[in-house]
């Protein structure tokens, strides 16, 4: 089983800021594989980011995602009220799919 | 625009069977992957399984003996049954639709199931 750990586990910014999400494998996972989602109090998750660096329909330039291999990043490039989340990364490329346990981005 | 919405039992007693649907509207079901995602309270997400609408399935190996996912076109349908529960399996569950397998775009707004007798 393929063990997503993400860091940090919380990540305390101001709004305007930029946030840098890390979603580390422990063994190489596809690009195509990578997906990353948004999840606030009392929601369902929220696609944002799939196949490592494409958006999902309707969200906003200011998430991008990168990365190959066992490394991949999600940022933020400058941090709105409404960005203050979890966030988890999952991999779909082996069996059985796996998510990350998670970064809250909070309000500093 | 496709709207999924869970529906069943709340409480479930341990050693039984846990039954969930999942109410497709806005889309047809006749098409596309449909998958069932959990997340005990306060924790992660853990994928369950997935049916493609002709009923072919892939189901996570740690729950694969305990879980079917099936499909019924006619009612836009899809449901969970999980067997012999524990207090593990207390979790919040969603239902989804999959933009492509792995990547859930659509998705129910969940439903708390809590394993207690």
């Amino acid at each position: 089983e393929i063990v997503l750990t993400q860091s940090p586990g919380t990540l305390s910014l101001s709004p305007g800021e930029r946030a840098t999400l890390s979603c580390r494998a422990s063994q190489s996972v596809s690009s195509s594989s990578l997906t990353w989602y948004q999840q606030k109090p009392g929601q369902a998750p929220r696609l944002l980011i799939y196949g490592a660096s494409s958006r999902a329909t309707g969200i906003p330039d200011r998430f991008s995602g990168s990365g190959s291999g066992t490394d991949f990043t999600l940022t933020i490039s400058r941090l709105e009220p409404e960005d203050f989340a979890v966030y988890y990364c999952q991999q779909s490329g082996s069996s059985p799919w796996t998510f990350g346990q998670g970064t809250k981005v909070e309000i500093k | 625009q496709v709207q999924l919405q869970e529906s069943g039992p709340g409480l479930v007693k341990p050693s039984e069977t846990l039954s969930l649907t999942c109410t497709v509207s806005g889309g047809s079901i006749s098409s596309y992957y449909w998958s069932w995602i959990r997340q005990p309270p306060g924790k992660g997400l853990e994928r369950i399984g997935y049916i493609y609408y002709s009923g072919s399935t892939n189901y996570n190996p740690s729950l694969k003996s305990r879980v079917t996912i099936s499909v019924d076109t006619s009612k836009n349908q899809f449901s969970l049954r999980l067997t012999s529960v524990t207090a593990a399996d207390t979790a919040v569950y969603y239902c989804a639709r999959e933009f492509d397998p792995g990547i859930a775009y659509y998705w129910g707004q969940g439903t708390l199931v809590t394993v207690s007798s």
